[in-house]
């Protein structure tokens, strides 16, 4: 599986949008970038995911360059029960194969 | 729906004794994982399991056995527990389409051993 590059913290204002950066630039055509994240003392929460195409749901928007070397998870409105380690995962989907690696992740915190 | 319930939440070992650790889903998941998280650290897996009567060793599987007789159930063993082993145990099940569904996570065994 491809190796992912987060910076490991950043900090963002209550209200507004959280916008964190993913380096995946080994990453090959059929591997799918995961975000996850991990409140503290608490399970990891999958948030989205996508292969070529932006993504959206209810908690974020996932948006991939074209060259798909990087993407970018992004928190609309950040609240304080958004601060969290947040985790970009590249992993090729092989059948009998779909463990998760976890990295160090960016850990996120938001500020009133 | 209660998803993915691990028990005990807490538990305290002496160097040497043993114990199992219980996960539980109902979403009639395929796949099942063990992972520890270390402090500090990301989660590194130990075990997983494809389907009912199969495991696989992960990352760091030393140290652990587990078993799953039925679907819903994956059990994680210590036979001799070690100092080494104090860490956080999680416990996640996925759909064998896991492309197109996110892994659903327990809250987490805290284990100590002194």
């Amino acid at each position: 599986d491809a190796k992912t590059t987060q910076p490991p913290s950043m900090d963002c204002a209550e209200g507004r949008a959280a916008n964190l950066p993913c380096n995946h630039s080994t990453i090959s055509g059929n591997e799918y970038v995961y975000w996850y994240r991990q409140i503290h003392s608490q399970g990891p929460q999958y948030i989205i995911h996508g292969l070529k195409n932006n993504e959206t749901n209810e908690m974020a928007s996932l948006i991939i360059t074209e060259d798909r070397k990087s993407s970018t998870l992004i928190l609309p409105h950040a609240t304080l029960r958004d601060t969290a380690v947040y985790y970009c995962i590249v992993r090729f989907s092989r059948l009998n194969d779909y463990k998760l690696s976890f990295g160090a992740g960016t850990t996120v915190t938001v500020r009133a | 729906n209660a998803g993915v319930t691990q028990t005990p939440k807490f538990r305290v070992l002496k160097t040497g004794q043993s114990m199992t650790l219980l996960c539980a889903q109902d979403m009639n998941h395929e796949y099942m994982y063990w992972y520890r998280q270390d402090p500090g650290m990301g989660l590194r897996l130990i075990h997983y399991s494809v389907g009912e009567g199969t495991t696989a060793k992960g990352e760091v599987p030393d140290g652990y056995n587990v078993s799953r007789l039925k679907k819903q159930n994956f059990l994680l063993g210590l036979e001799s527990a070690a100092p080494s082993q104090t860490s956080v145990y999680f416990c996640a099940s996925s759909y064998l389409q896991a492309t197109n569904y996110g892994y659903t996570f327990g809250s987490g065994t805290r284990l100590t051993v002194v």
